[in-house]
């Protein structure tokens, strides 16, 4: 039973370029979340998805960032002109619709996303 | 306000032995959920146990349990017969209510002794 997937695990880019993060939610979960944090700090809720639908973006940046879970295929966290201060692991989450711990929210290894 | 507070940075146990890492939380929602994550070296979040706001018991999964406090609001973790393995950070989280994120703490970094 594959667990969250995500990738790159690793991301470098360039002042001004865009970052595009991919998040594979477990099997028979559709619910996404994503979230970031910052070196030696707690994640901080950025945006609440399910497919096709964005439900709570209430911690995503007003610009530069943009949030989608198609259809078909993996959630996309998107980053336009990136700047240093985007510098961060940005880690999906996933839960099921059903279950008996709905609530919990199982982790992807996270993408680390450097700056130059 | 801070609504998950981790007040040890980090914390040593020798091998073999239990250790307990704080938490409390701050909510007027009856209606919550209590997480504790793994995260280590690797960077990778590990889900570790789970405790509702209405659980009438502790819970338990293992060598982890939690000792849930409620009228002090405090769901701290008690990792039992420590393994080298199990020097990480671990973070406290909350999900109040109807509310679609979780909060985390700023994290303890336990370092286990052989």
């Amino acid at each position: 039973n594959a667990g969250v997937m995500q990738n790159p695990r690793h991301l470098v880019r360039r002042r001004g370029q865009e970052a595009r993060l991919r998040c594979s939610p477990m099997k028979g979960h559709s619910h996404v979340y994503w979230y970031r944090q910052l070196p030696e700090e707690g994640l901080k809720f950025m945006v609440y998805l399910q497919k096709e639908n964005i439900i709570d973006e209430s911690g995503m940046p007003k610009e530069r960032f943009s949030a989608e879970f198609p259809k078909e295929g993996p959630s996309i966290l998107r980053i336009q002109q990136v700047v240093r201060g985007d510098s961060a692991a940005y880690f999906c989450a996933s839960s099921p619709l059903q279950g008996i711990n709905t609530d919990t929210q199982y982790f992807g290894p996270g993408t680390r996303l450097t700056v130059l | 306000a801070q609504k998950i507070t981790q007040t040890q940075p980090g914390m040593f146990v020798q091998e073999k032995e239990a250790v307990t890492l704080d938490c409390t939380y701050d909510t007027s929602d009856p209606s919550y959920g209590l997480f504790w994550y793994k995260q280590p070296s690797s960077g990778e979040m590990i889900f570790l146990i789970y405790q509702g706001s209405y659980d009438q018991q502790n819970a338990t999964e293992g060598r982890y349990s939690l000792n849930f406090q409620k009228a002090r609001k405090s769901a701290n973790l008690v990792i039992s017969a420590s393994q080298l393995g199990d020097s990480a950070m671990y973070f406290c989280a909350m999900r109040e209510g109807a509310d679609n994120d979780m909060r985390f703490g700023a994290g303890t970094r336990l370092t286990v002794k052989p």
